[in-house]
């Protein structure tokens, strides 16, 4: 069934570094791609989207590019804050119902 | 500029008993969705329901689950007779339509069970 891969956590970077949080998904037709964010202790926030093939996704200096031919969605960012310290979460929209399917998360920690 | 509002934000029952979660959707979206998350996992969908109807209940337990989204008032998910295991975040989100578009979240109901 249709289902997302993420790579697992916690992620450990100092401010400044380069952030790249991996995501694979499965290829039953064209789904809308997303990524979404969780603070502690809240809800989850949309932080970027992509609805077709090769569409790049921005937000806050994250990219994410949807990749048909690698059926990725992985996300990048070029320097870290302390502030992005939260769980990321990689979700596709579903083949044919509106549910989204979600990734198990990674969390992000980012040390001064 | 109200999002999505769930409430309570937090709820503790003891086994037997039910519990009920509000859901009030963005202004103007008529799909809620909901979405339970379990200790250190991800969200997994349980019921996609638009004004009055049930779409999609695929991922709601078959017992002591329930889901309504009346035509006037919140979307209520309940669940009887909790079990520790219902122990989770349940996070309801809405959309304005159908097809690829974006889910807004709530900030969720924390249930405990003790």
């Amino acid at each position: 069934g249709d289902s997302v891969t993420q790579m697992e956590g916690p992620v450990t970077l100092s401010e400044e570094a380069f952030l790249t949080i991996n995501c694979t998904y499965t290829a039953t037709g064209y789904p809308s791609l997303f990524w979404y964010v969780q603070y502690p202790g809240e809800g989850l926030q949309l932080l970027l989207k992509a609805t077709k093939a090769d569409d790049k996704g921005s937000n806050k200096g994250f990219e994410a590019t949807y990749r048909k031919e690698t059926t990725s969605f992985h996300l990048e960012k070029g320097s870290v804050q302390v502030s992005d310290s939260a769980v990321y979460f990689c979700a596709r929209g579903s083949y044919n119902t509106d549910k989204l399917i979600f990734g198990t998360g990674t969390r992000l920690q980012v040390f001064p | 500029n109200a999002g999505v509002m769930q409430n309570p934000r937090h709820l503790v029952r003891r086994r037997g008993q039910e519990a009920r979660l509000r859901c009030s959707p963005v202004k103007g979206h008529s799909h809620v969705y909901w979405y339970r998350q379990l200790p250190e996992e991800g969200l997994k969908f349980m019921v996609y329901l638009q004004k009055e109807n049930i779409i999609d209940e695929s991922g709601m337990p078959k017992e002591r689950f329930s889901a309504e989204f009346p035509k006037e008032g919140p979307s209520i998910l309940r669940i009887q007779q909790v079990v520790r295991g219902d122990s989770a975040a349940y996070f309801c989100a809405s959309s304005p339509r159908q097809g690829k578009e974006t889910q807004y979240f709530g900030p969720g109901t924390r249930l405990l069970v003790l």
